[in-house]
């Protein structure tokens, strides 16, 4: 169990720049979501996987945004024309299960929008 | 939709005093799961507690307690004793199922801690 990996931890932009990060869960869950988390505040869903499947996408997800996790392993979230409202740190977690089985998160990808 | 309160934004102590972190939930649901992770200056937010909604029993792991009162929609957290270790942002979340029925957590804004030496 090497936990949950995102690359990079930090990602600077330009405004109107495609970025994309990547998420590697914890080997064998077989959920993931996609949280994103703004200064003082908690974490917001993003959206969310089971095996490969997108499943659920939250409405904060506009569509300069796209999420995918092929073959229900590692999963990637771009931002396509980025804006400095795009700003923040972006958490990725997994899980096994159900019944809310607790989420293991990685240390997250921040990103800052110039 | 679930709502999440933590009232306290921050909070500084001296170690070794105890805290308690206050967490109020609005939900419509009648089973549903409470958390609390912490979140250090690393960024990773780590798992401390689940509870679901038919356990009110109070649980003590070390110098963490939880106090859990659905009469008041709380689902309190208490650390005995302080140390400069505990100093973090703990974020009290609240489970709920999305209109197409998969699970999510819906957090509160937190409250950060720090513990002075």
């Amino acid at each position: 169990d090497t936990g949950v990996s995102q690359n990079p931890r930090h990602k600077i932009t330009k405004r109107g720049q495609n970025v994309t990060f990547r998420c590697d869960p914890i080997s064998e869950h077989n959920r993931l979501y996609w949280y994103r988390q703004t200064l003082g505040q908690g974490p917001e869903f993003l959206t969310y996987f089971q095996n490969e499947a997108q499943l659920e996408k939250s409405r904060l997800l506009s569509d300069r945004f796209s999420a995918e996790r092929p073959k229900g392993s590692f999963s990637t979230l771009e931002i396509q024309r980025t804006e400095q409202g795009d700003s923040a740190m972006y958490l990725c977690a997994s899980t096994a299960g159900t019944g809310y089985s607790p989420l293991h998160f990685g240390n997250g990808t921040r990103l800052t929008v110039t | 939709a679930q709502k999440v309160t933590q009232a306290q934004t921050e909070i500084s102590v001296v170690e070794k005093e105890d805290v308690t972190l206050d967490c109020v939930y609005e939900t419509r649901d009648t089973t549903y799961y409470l958390f609390w992770y912490k979140q250090p200056p690393s960024g990773e937010l780590v798992f401390l507690i689940r509870r679901n909604s038919f356990d009110e029993q109070n649980e003590i792991s070390g110098r963490y307690s939880w106090n859990f009162q659905k009469s008041t929609s709380s689902f309190n957290f208490t650390i005995t004793a302080s140390q400069v270790v505990d100093s973090a942002v703990y974020f009290c979340a609240l489970s709920e199922i999305t209109q197409g029925g998969s699970e999510k957590l819906v957090f509160g804004k937190g409250t950060k801690l720090t513990v002075n030496p």
